[in-house]
């Protein structure tokens, strides 16, 4: 595709439930980056892919959040047990350069409701 | 880790004024500093970046300087129009160089520009 897709675009659940967030990166970028936006705040990081692998996840806030890349394109972001203070934006980054150091090309967001 | 504090959190100009808007960052080793707009909805985008080692770089009506010694670096919109109404980001990260430090960009808490008509 020409950029990066996110889906779902839009999220509600109930507290406690699993949440699957996914990532399709632009064609032929190695690095992807997963962010959550809350309202009023700038883009906070979670982790980091290169290639298959996660090279950082320091930025997952605890054990409930996990995120694969098995075939080093689509992503997908885990999150277990969910809380209300996990609603947010999750914005998705690909990027052609690794190590955080080129253009993140961001998706739209999805946009997470816990009730 | 990287910490970026930027300023102001918003800020109203009149159409035709120059806009500036200033982040400080805490890693010594952070090198790569991009800002991105984001308007309501919509996703960031990258605007311009700068890297250590240069200290300023013009693309139009934009230019961001950079002061490693200090480490701060601030964005300079001049001859501002309705559309740089948005919220701006500054962002940092060690890049290419992180050496096993985090590998994503830090960014600051972002600042609404406000283009008075």
């Amino acid at each position: 595709g020409a950029g990066v897709s996110q889906t779902p675009s839009n999220k509600v659940t109930e507290k406690g439930k699993y949440v699957e967030l996914r990532c399709d990166p632009i064609s032929g970028h190695t690095a992807l980056y997963w962010y959550r936006q809350s309202l009023g705040q700038g883009p906070e990081f979670l982790i980091y892919f290169q290639g298959t692998g996660a090279a950082d996840d320091s930025g997952l806030p605890n054990d409930r959040f996990f995120a694969v890349r098995p075939e080093g394109s689509v992503s997908t972001l885990k999150i277990q047990r969910t809380e209300r203070g996990d609603s947010a934006v999750y914005l998705c980054a690909s990027s052609l350069i690794t190590g955080g150091a080129g253009e993140l090309f961001f998706g739209e967001g999805s946009r997470l409701t816990v009730l | 880790g990287e910490n970026v504090e930027q300023h102001p959190s918003t800020l109203s100009v009149q159409e035709g004024d120059s806009a500036v808007i200033k982040c400080t960052y805490s890693d010594s080793a952070s090198n790569y500093f991009p800002w991105y707009k984001q308007e309501l909805g919509k996703r960031p985008q990258l605007i311009i970046d700068i890297r250590s080692n240069v200290g300023e770089k013009k693309d139009q009506r934009i230019a961001v300087t950079l002061n490693k010694t200090a480490k701060h670096f601030s964005l300079h919109i001049t001859e501002t129009q309705p559309e740089d109404s948005a919220v701006y980001f500054c962002a940092a990260s060690e890049g290419l160089d992180s050496g096993g430090g985090a590998d994503g960009l830090t960014f600051g808490k972002g600042t609404h520009l406000i283009i008075q008509p």
